[in-house]
């Protein structure tokens, strides 16, 4: 298994433009989440989802959309970038049900918003 | 939403010895969860310990549990270069089991 991948590993976009990280699992997982990591803060919970077609707003949520149309992947749109995005983006997966708790993590994509 | 925070933020120790941490948090929890990030990495889960658990051990690491102080503690005995990392602990709330992170511990392992 491959794992939680996440596409592209870096990318820098000017102030305005628009993009999408990709991010798939193959571990048939139905809980998908996407973080930030910002120095110093930790990470924080963009958006989540509970299972194809359902999706939730984290804690930062403003100036991201997400949608779930296959259990696989969970991308993640910028609408209209600004330099306060500019972090390090982490996409998790884990099974459903209280006995299997543990996330898995991407290896991140960073992200420099000029 | 609540979120775990580490003390010491950083930590540098000699190999051999043992490096502690501690995390508190605000409110109940289902289960508290720590992680480790090498550096230019995504997070690796290392341990979770359930709100009725008080301790666990898994390999060299002890993690313990008070709920009545709400705050845990992760020790790494005998540490080894290779624990160089930052370590976050995460604690799960409500139905849908989300994660609240703390801003990470950084430990250095001197060989």
């Amino acid at each position: 298994n491959a794992g939680v991948t996440q596409t592209p590993k870096f990318q820098v976009l000017k102030t305005g433009q628009s993009m999408t990280l990709q991010c798939a699992q193959d571990m048939n997982h139905e809980y998908m989440s996407w973080y930030r990591q910002d120095p110093g803060m930790g990470l924080r919970l963009i958006h989540y989802s509970v299972g194809a077609g359902i999706t939730d707003q984290g804690e930062v949520p403003n100036g991201y959309n997400v949608s779930r149309s296959t259990t696989e992947d969970f991308p993640l749109r910028l609408l209209s970038a600004a330099p306060s995005q500019t972090s390090v983006y982490f996409c998790a997966s884990r099974p459903a049900g209280t006995k299997q708790e543990t996330q898995y993590f991407g290896p991140g994509t960073r992200l420099l918003v000029l | 939403s609540q979120q775990g925070e580490e003390d010491p933020q950083a930590l540098s120790i000699q190999e051999g010895e043992n490096a502690t941490m501690n995390c508190s948090y605000k409110t109940s929890i289902n289960n508290l969860q720590w992680y480790r990030q090498n550096s230019g990495r995504g997070l690796v889960h290392l341990i979770l310990i359930r709100s009725n658990e008080r301790e666990k051990h898994s390999g060299r690491l002890r993690v313990t549990l008070d709920t009545s102080k709400k705050s845990s503690s992760l020790l790494i005995t005998a540490s080894r270069a290779a624990d160089t990392a930052s370590y976050f602990c995460a604690t799960s709330q409500g139905g849908n089991n989300r994660l609240a992170f703390g801003k990470g511990n950084q430990v250095v392992v001197i060989p």
